[in-house]
């Protein structure tokens, strides 16, 4: 059961572009929901993550929009850069009794063109 | 400090060989998981671990065993190596069970790329 998710697979964007990747999540008890950027050959690392308390939250460049009725949120990268070119994974968990488990999405790999 | 340390980086295994994978953290972290990663796909949670001689299964845990006698190591043992576990393994730990704010976010290794032929 994929509860977390991720669109789209793949994305190109022009430098400067706002690519928008979008996440979908099943289970209400999901409070916790953290944007992880992964390079080839590295480790996932912590972008940016947001609590439905809130409907936006903006770090740098990186904003997430969060639509706690519809049961989605998204990232979305300014003024998009070549060195952005990355795969993005959403991510959620409950806050508590879930031990902060991530149950991750499929993931996006973005390119964005010089 | 370094952080979460995973060996070896590559490795390549024939059917029904075992291995270990190694995982250690230095930040004193209490919870610790294992993921695997299949192309074109999410993380996948095989194992965690809440503290010292505690662990638990995950969402895709066969084939697979761990142990953690002590807080800063968490290995991942495959018993009987199959073509099914060719995959990108992760190790991760964080501080804490309930994540308020990014600061409570999951530090990951830098992976263990394994082959099984």
């Amino acid at each position: 059961q994929q509860q977390v998710k991720q669109s789209p697979q793949s994305l190109i964007v022009q430098k400067g572009g706002i690519p928008i990747i979008n996440c979908a999540y099943e289970n209400t008890a999901f409070d916790y929901f953290p944007w992880y950027q992964q390079f080839p050959g590295k480790g996932p690392a912590l972008l940016i993550a947001i609590r439905p308390d809130v409907s936006e939250k903006k770090e740098g460049r990186f904003t997430i929009s969060f639509n706690k009725s519809a049961k989605q949120f998204s990232l979305h990268i300014m003024d998009s850069q070549p060195g952005d070119s990355a795969t993005y994974f959403c991510a959620a968990s409950p806050r508590t009794g879930g031990y902060n488990k991530l149950i991750f999405g499929a993931g996006t790999r973005l390119a964005v063109h010089p | 400090n370094a952080g979460v340390t995973q060996t070896p980086k590559f490795r390549i295994l024939k059917i029904g060989q075992s291995m270990t994978l190694q995982c250690t953290q230095d930040m004193n972290h209490n919870y610790m998981y294992w993921y695997r990663q299949d192309p074109g796909m999410g993380l996948k949670l095989i194992y965690y671990s809440v503290g010292a001689g505690i662990t638990d299964k995950g969402e895709v845990p066969n084939g697979y065993n761990v142990s953690r006698s002590t807080t800063e190591d968490f290995p991942l043992r495959l018993e009987l190596a199959a073509p099914s576990q060719t995959s990108v393994y992760f190790c991760a730990s964080t501080e804490t069970g309930i994540p308020q704010d990014a600061t409570d976010t999951q530090y990951f290794g830098p992976g263990t790329r394994l082959t099984v032929l």
